[in-house]
């Protein structure tokens, strides 16, 4: 079945510094891809998303590229500011109608000052 | 503002009651879904709803039950059937539309002692 993986964490920073999750997916078709972002006791909050290949999302200085021929989907940030502090979600929607969302298992991301 | 209220933020009961976890949208959003999120595990997911009066098991639906008699409204119990139902729990909503991304509540912590 569809699934994503993404990089373990935690994933610890210093302001300023280059970030990059990875996230690659298995799916049939042409699936929709997310990023979520969870701040400590909320709940996630979308972030980027792209519907399609060589689609590029972006958000607050976040971005992430639909490649379809590495089936991957990896958010990029320039500079990290400790705000970005957070646990950070890769996710597909299958080209289903009537189907769920599948989420990897999260990333944490520590930002130090 | 449009969005999805979850009520309470945190729940205590004991272990061999059910509970009643609530789940509200103002976003006319067809479906409706619950995630169970434990330490490392990512998001699970439950139920699923999209559209008035049917729903569908997730991967983890043993020990829950929900309904949805109103559009706005997809409540979730927590039966004394579900053997670790110590967890945080999140609410989300989508149009039905292809690529739509989920939309989520702040979610539940359910203690059970």
């Amino acid at each position: 079945g569809d699934s994503v993986t993404q990089m373990e964490g935690p994933v610890t920073l210093s302001e300023e510094a280059f970030l990059t999750i990875n996230c690659t997916y298995t799916a049939t078709g042409y699936p929709s891809l997310f990023w979520y972002v969870q701040y400590p006791g909320e709940g996630l909050q979308l972030l980027l998303k792209a519907t399609k290949a060589d689609d590029k999302g972006s958000n607050k200085g976040f971005e992430a590229t639909y490649r379809k021929e590495t089936t991957s989907f990896h958010l990029e940030k320039g500079s990290v500011q400790v705000s970005d502090s957070a646990v950070y979600f890769c996710a597909l929607s299958p080209n289903q109608a009537g189907t769920a969302l599948i989420f990897g298992k999260g990333t944490t991301l520590s930002v130090s000052s | 503002d449009g969005g999805i209220t979850q009520s309470p933020k945190y729940l205590f009961r004991k272990e061999g009651q059910n509970v009643t976890l609530s789940c509200e949208q103002n976003l006319n959003h067809d479906a409706m879904y619950w995630y169970r999120q434990d330490p490392g595990q990512g998001l699970r997911l439950i139920y699923y709803s999209q559209i008035v009066n049917d729903f569908q098991k997730g991967d983890i639906a043993e020990g829950y039950s929900v309904s949805r008699e109103k559009k706005e409204s997809f409540p979730l119990t927590v039966t004394s059937a579900q053997k670790n139902p110590t967890a945080f729990y999140l609410c989300a909503s989508r149009e039905t539309g292809g690529g739509s991304p989920l939309h989520f509540g702040n979610g539940t912590r359910l203690t059970v002692t």
